[in-house]
């Protein structure tokens, strides 16, 4: 596998089940990502990881609950969803850079969320 | 805060047409700016970028350049491919961070 892979790529889930998706990025970066990206909503950014450390949380409910057991493997745990939920999540991963701050971000395919 | 303007789509443009898509950003500093690309059922990948004013990126024909005078990074192609039909996101980070601020994305649709 290469670049940033991304499981599954479709999800059916009703409001009361519990389901998780994953990230798995082959690159050797340092930072994780996950975006939201609804139909006519510009891309939204959820959860930032840098070595595995949360450091940013764009006010996400609770019913999104993400883990990062280490730099290269991301997970998205969704529990108690409301239908305005489905909606294409991406995984993206970057590196620090020499100079400070961070490379561009390269994106997995995403998983289409349908919650019904 | 950070922001990024992009045009609304769709564009519907004939095979071999010549393509622009506006964008303009309003950021402090000197950010970096990236042009993406989402071909239909997949995710973003880096179509191009420039880190400093006056930087031009190019790839796959397609090019912009960084104009820090009028906040621009407009995205041009001279002869387009029905392949080219995506949705097409400006964005920006800043050289301290690794936040993405993203446009709302411009959807081209080539027709043959």
């Amino acid at each position: 596998e290469t670049g940033v892979t991304q499981t599954p790529r479709h999800l059916v889930m009703g409001m009361t089940n519990k389901k998780s998706l994953k990230c798995e990025q082959h690159l050797g970066h340092n930072a994780m990502y996950w975006y939201k990206q609804s139909a006519k909503k510009p891309l939204e950014l959820m959860f930032v990881y840098n070595f595995k450390e949360q450091t940013e949380n764009n006010s996400v409910p609770s019913r999104f609950s993400p883990e990062c057991p280490n730099s290269s493997h991301l997970f998205l745990h969704l529990h108690t969803l409301q239908p305005e939920d489905s909606a294409l999540y991406l995984c993206a991963s970057s590196q620090d850079l020499p100079s400070g701050g961070y490379g561009e971000q390269y994106f997995g395919p995403g998983t289409r969320l349908t919650v019904t | 805060g950070d922001s990024v303007t992009q045009m609304e789509g769709p564009v519907t443009l004939s095979e071999e047409a010549f393509l622009t898509i506006n964008c303009t950003y309003t950021a402090t500093g000197y950010p970096s700016l990236f042009w993406y690309v989402q071909y239909p059922g997949e995710g973003l990948q880096l179509l191009l970028k420039a880190t400093k004013a006056d930087d031009k990126g190019s790839n796959k024909g397609f090019e912009a350049t960084y104009r820090k005078e009028t906040t621009s990074f407009h995205l041009e192609k001279g002869s387009v491919q029905v392949s080219d039909s995506a949705v097409y996101f400006c964005a920006l980070t800043h050289a301290a961070g690794n936040k993405l601020t993203f446009g709302g994305g411009t959807r081209v649709l080539v027709k043959p």
